[in-house]
């Protein structure tokens, strides 16, 4: 079974321009969630999506952040414009039902870099 | 809110010796806790995860974790580090009623010494 998987595995773009991360989650995960390390910091709660809809966006930083999930499947995190404090690693995870079994699994990341 | 504290961002052990890395959280619910670790280039890997039931847990690679209520603490532990747990390890703090996202520490960085 595939993983989770994100694209691109590294971006560096500068201050201005637009940048677009993709999520794949496991198939049949409707729970998709993004977050983001700033360096330094801890790991923090961007927004989830219970299939196309987003359940919570509170952890959204400001309106240059804009996710979606197409059709329930893979899902996108746009930054217009990125601002230099929008450098980090950004996550993506999903889930399954939110029961005792209750597990989030990890992609690796989309390290961004703006300059 | 649920908040998270991971006690020491670095822990350096020698090879063989005891892991303990600290973790206390704060809810005013019933939490799910996890420790997730990372090793370099990767994505996070759950270690394992208390959600109700016995209260210590264990995961893969030979790690196990103990949930004291009293104490508001989940703290990770191994008996005999070995160099493949050099890591960043996470404890997180889930409230099921708000759809599960993640509450995160700030991760403690352990390294182990030959």
């Amino acid at each position: 079974e595939a993983g989770v998987t994100q694209f691109p595995s590294h971006s560096v773009i500068e201050k201005g321009q637009t940048v677009t991360l993709r999520c794949d989650p496991i198939s049949g995960h409707d729970n998709l969630y993004w977050y983001r390390r700033v360096m330094g910091k801890e790991i923090k709660f961007l927004l989830h999506f219970v299939k196309e809809s987003k359940q919570d966006e509170s952890g959204m930083p400001n309106n240059r952040f804009l996710a979606e999930r197409t059709g329930g499947t893979y899902s996108t995190l746009k930054v217009q414009p990125a601002e230099l404090e929008d450098s980090g690693v950004y996550f993506c995870a999903s889930s399954q039902a939110l029961g005792l079994s209750y597990e989030q699994y990890f992609g690796p990341g989309t390290r961004l870099t703006v300059t | 809110a649920q908040s998270v504290t991971q006690l020491g961002s670095h822990v350096s052990v020698s090879e063989g010796a005891l892991v303990l890395l600290r973790c206390n959280y704060s809810s005013s619910v019933p939490p799910y806790l996890f420790w997730y670790v990372q090793y370099p280039n990767q994505g996070l890997q759950l270690l394992l995860k208390y959600t109700t039931g016995a209260t210590l847990v264990k995961g893969i690679n030979g790690f196990e974790a103990e949930f004291k209520k009293s104490e508001t603490s989940f703290h990770l532990t191994k008996p005999s580090a070995h160099m493949s747990d050099a890591a960043e390890y996470f404890c997180a703090v889930s409230d099921r009623r708000q759809g599960g996202k993640l509450i995160f520490g700030q991760g403690t960085e352990l390294s182990v010494k030959p």
